[in-house]
């Protein structure tokens, strides 16, 4: 059974850095083809993709958000770390883990989320 | 702003089939994954890469994809399918969502 459980603060002064922790159990980040993502929600909004870390340590971030995201992994812990410097009010979202499952199109690397955590709910207010 | 475009909402009799769509550049040639997300929980995936379906998603749920639009097809909806669902894909070698449509079962 594939689970993943987000943690960290749930309130951010603005141009503090949000670290958030993704503890997943049911597979591993030694495994070919599986990685961990990290997808946000704001209150009443569309999903917005954040970052991705796959089990050969490619990174991949959203090209708007990339000068503030930092993604790790810790595969024998199984836990991926989220950080994003300078939060702002306009940050404010609930933030989602997901199990990410690799395929391959020609040689282009794809994923999908088959596996999604609880969300973690972060305020950014002073 | 999303590369994905979908409609805001789309409304639907029970009993009846769905629609929702999903546009973007040669999105055919970039395989689409759809999810469910009922509110207040965490989205779910129902179809990826294009048709294929987890185990467990029931067989109402479809998808397809050709040209510069992907189509999740739910037939025989329900009043529990009621939610907000997205497209996802690749585009450029990073992750893209759809904007969401709420499907109103009425």
């Amino acid at each position: 059974q594939i689970t993943l459980k987000e943690s960290g603060p749930a309130l951010v002064k603005p141009t503090q850095t949000l670290t958030l922790t993704c503890a997943f159990s049911g597979f591993s980040l030694y495994t070919n083809g599986l990685g961990v993502g990290w997808i946000r929600q704001p209150p009443g909004k569309a999903l917005e993709w954040l970052a991705l870390i796959h089990w050969n340590g490619d990174q991949r971030y959203s090209p708007s958000l990339k000068s503030r995201l930092t993604i790790t992994s810790d595969k024998s812990k199984k836990e991926v770390v989220l950080t994003m410097t300078n939060m702002d009010p306009v940050d404010t979202a609930t933030y989602f883990c997901a199990h990410s499952q690799v395929y391959y199109y020609g040689s282009e690397t794809k994923s999908y989320f088959p596996f999604w955590g609880q969300g973690s709910r972060v305020t950014v207010s002073s | 702003s999303s590369e994905l475009a979908q409609p805001p909402s789309v409304s639907v009799s029970p009993g009846q089939t769905a629609i929702i769509t999903c546009s973007g550049d040669k999105l055919g040639d970039k395989f689409a994954s759809w999810y469910q997300q009922k509110s207040g929980q965490s989205p779910m995936l129902l179809i990826y890469q294009d048709n294929m379906s987890p185990s467990g998603i029931p067989g109402r749920f479809t998808g397809s994809n050709s040209g510069n639009t992907a189509t999740l097809t739910i037939n025989g909806t329900q009043a529990l399918d009621e939610a907000d669902y997205y497209c996802q894909a690749w585009d450029r070698s990073t992750v893209v969502f759809g904007g969401g449509t709420k499907l109103t079962v009425l």
